[in-house]
């Protein structure tokens, strides 16, 4: 059982570049969520997604494209990097049922940077 | 969902309980408080949530006011590897929302 797994770690993009953050999870989890975080910031959610198929928008997701085709994966995208996309990207998923205690479980991180 | 509001920064000496306060005038009445934290650049890490009642497990203590417009998380013996940003957000335990965290609080524990 390995959680959340973000793939990759670490990537240096120029300006322009596209690229496709993986996030994976193996807990059966309906939600899935993306935030990024900026030195010093809190986490601002990008997207988020309640079941395949499904996505939406949260407090910043200009410049990001998501796609939930599997349930179990949840994908995050830049069509054109930018250098304000510089940050740290976090992947997380919880469980939906009324009985669960809805916590959301993170995954390690994904350090972007955009030159 | 209801906003938090948390002090952006907090010490505690080592071995002391930290008590870490969060604002939440405007929560409903079926909203849970949640706490995570996150250490250096990890990911956050879920400690303990509650909806009225004061909540305990091996982490930490939660308590609630009775009104619910603010909650308090304790940490009875915090230890340098208690050092991290802590949050506190409000959400319905099941609806499929958005989750939106504050900046937290920046807790340093001092030796």
């Amino acid at each position: 059982n390995a959680g959340v797994t973000q793939t990759p770690k670490f990537r240096v993009l120029k300006t322009g570049q596209s690229m496709t953050l993986l996030c994976a999870q193996d807990m059966n989890h309906e939600y899935m969520y993306w935030y990024r975080q900026d030195p010093g910031m809190g986490l601002r959610l990008i997207h988020y997604s309640v079941g395949e198929g499904t996505t939406a928008k949260g407090e910043v997701p200009d410049g990001y494209n998501v796609s939930r085709l599997k349930k179990q994966n949840f994908l995050l995208g830049l069509e054109s990097a930018a250098p304000s996309q510089t940050s740290v990207y976090f992947c997380a998923s919880s469980y939906a049922g009324i009985t669960g205690a809805n916590v959301l479980t993170f995954g390690a991180g994904s350090r972007l940077t955009v030159l | 969902d209801a906003k938090t509001t948390q002090p952006p920064s907090m010490d505690c000496a080592e071995g002391r309980a930290a008590n870490l306060p969060c604002n939440h005038s405007t929560i409903s009445g079926n909203e849970y408080v949640y706490w995570y934290r996150q250490i250096h650049s990890q990911g956050p890490q879920y400690i303990i949530h509650g909806l009225k009642n004061n909540e305990t497990n091996e982490m930490a203590s939660l308590i609630i006011t009775e009104d619910r417009k603010s909650s308090t998380l304790i940490l009875p013996h915090a230890t340098l590897r208690d050092t991290a940003v802590y949050y506190c957000i409000v959400r319905l335990r099941n609806r499929d929302d958005k989750i939106i965290f504050g900046k937290g609080t920046r807790l340093h524990i001092l030796p």
